[in-house]
């Protein structure tokens, strides 16, 4: 089956400080891959996604480049802000296999990241 | 832009009662999913509808079942609850169509078994 392995939180860094959150997958097939941020009290929210190998998502800053040789999805910032503090979820989907979209999601389990002043 | 909304986004029960979730998706979205996040937890997938037919099914334990209705909100309906089912329940839904297809999730229901 698929599964989705993130590096254990949490993280915490100052303000302006590079952030990396290490994902892995397994999965049988070609998934496409996610990384979801809740902020406390909210829903999950899409950061950013990359459907097929060196695809690179990016968003808000975040960057993170499908990497099939290494069944990767590292998540990563130059420059976090406070309001970067939440918890980051690196998702795979198998996606549009047989007429799905990509919302059947297998989640890792989830990093918090703090960020201080 | 309108986002997926749920109801209602807190609620108490008792060991053994019943509980109904519900989850309005975005308009001309045709596909919904529910998941399960315990405390501390990854969010689990529990069921899947598109157009009103079950699509998929994950971890959904038999005293639960889902429906979704012509105007495409879906309903989550637990019973005998236990202590255990406290969780955040997320809905999230999608669409086929369009070049855009991955899932927006709601804020959540907040299920707390007493």
């Amino acid at each position: 089956g698929n599964s989705v392995t993130q590096m254990e939180g949490p993280v915490t860094l100052s303000e302006e400080a590079f952030l990396t959150i290490n994902c892995t997958y397994t999965a049988t097939g070609y998934p496409s891959l996610f990384w979801y941020v809740q902020y406390p009290g909210e829903g999950l929210q899409l950061l950013l996604k990359a459907t097929k190998a060196d695809d690179k998502g990016s968003n808000k800053g975040f960057e993170a480049t499908y990497r099939k040789e290494t069944t990767s999805f590292h998540l990563e910032k130059g420059s976090v802000q406070v309001s970067d503090s939440a918890v980051y979820f690196c998702a795979l989907s198998e996606g549009n296999a047989g007429g799905t979209s990509y919302g059947k999601l297998t989640f890792g389990q989830g990093t918090i990241l703090t960020v201080h002043p | 832009a309108a986002g997926v909304i749920q109801s209602p986004r807190h609620l108490i029960k008792e060991k053994r009662e019943t509980a109904t979730l519900k989850c309005y998706p975005i308009p001309r979205h045709d596909t919904v999913y529910w998941y399960q996040q315990g405390p501390g937890q990854d969010p689990q997938f529990l069921i899947s509808f598109y157009e009103k037919m079950q699509s998929d099914k994950g971890s959904i334990p038999d005293r639960f079942s889902a429906q979704q209705f012509s105007d495409y909100h879906s309903e989550l309906n637990m019973s005998s609850l236990e202590l255990g089912d406290s969780a955040l329940y997320f809905c999230a839904s999608s669409s086929l169509r369009g070049p855009n297809t991955e899932a927006f999730f709601g804020q959540g229901t907040r299920l707390t078994v007493v």
